[in-house]
């Protein structure tokens, strides 16, 4: 079936390097993409978005990155802090009325000071 | 800031037991959705709801039942709690824009003995 997957089920680094979360999906139909943020306890919180017209979008710190060609979606976070210690989780959705988001196995992401 | 909340945050029940899991949301979205998770594994939609009485099931075969009386409000209840119903239930809400941005609630932990 259509699936959203990472690639690592857990990524640590240092406090101050770039950190970056991958992700592959299947479904060629998906034009939208979310990252979601999960620490412990909590739920998941959003991140950042990003079209399938686009190939990159930047927010604070943190930038997504679109490859349609090889269908694979990247997190990268700049200066890595301890309080990014968290799940990241990508979500792919089609787009149309009435389709729900699919969400993809985690990576655990560890930073250490 | 996500304006959803959930309650109970954390609930242990015996086995047999009729419990409602509560879920209401301030924005206004006339989507909300209910996810299965188990700690630190992807999301798994359970049941969604486009509008007022409007009811899905979701991806992953459930027990439980939900209700949409009012745009606000989305419940979840389970008739007779299980052991295997042990898990974290998140709730979250998203426009009807097409953009599918899911905003979510900070989760109830659900343990079944």
């Amino acid at each position: 079936g259509e699936s959203v997957g990472l690639h690592l089920p857990t990524l640590s680094v240092q406090e101050g390097d770039n950190s970056i979360i991958n992700c592959a999906y299947s479904n060629s139909a998906s034009d939208y993409f979310i990252w979601y943020k999960q620490e412990s306890g909590k739920g998941p919180q959003f991140i950042i978005d990003i079209r399938s017209n686009m190939d990159k979008r930047q927010g604070q710190r943190v930038t997504v990155l679109l490859n349609k060609t090889v269908k694979h979606l990247s997190l990268q976070i700049a200066a890595t802090q301890p309080g990014d210690s968290a799940v990241y989780f990508c979500a792919e959705n089609k787009g149309q009325a009435g389709t729900a988001l699919i969400f993809g196995k985690g990576t655990t992401l560890s930073v250490s000071s | 800031e996500a304006d959803i909340y959930q309650t109970p945050r954390y609930l242990v029940i015996g086995t047999g037991k009729k419990i409602t899991l509560e879920c209401s949301q301030t924005m206004g979205h006339d989507k909300m959705y209910w996810y299965q998770q188990d700690p630190g594994m992807e999301l798994h939609l359970i049941h969604y709801s486009y509008g007022v009485n409007s009811t899905e099931k979701g991806d992953l075969s459930s027990e439980s039942t939900v209700s949409r009386i009012r745009t606000e409000h989305f419940p979840l209840t389970l008739e007779s709690a299980r052991p295997s119903h042990t898990s974290q239930y998140l709730c979250a809400s998203s426009e009807s824009t097409g953009r599918e941005t899911q905003y979510f609630g900070p989760g109830t932990r659900l343990l079944v003995l």
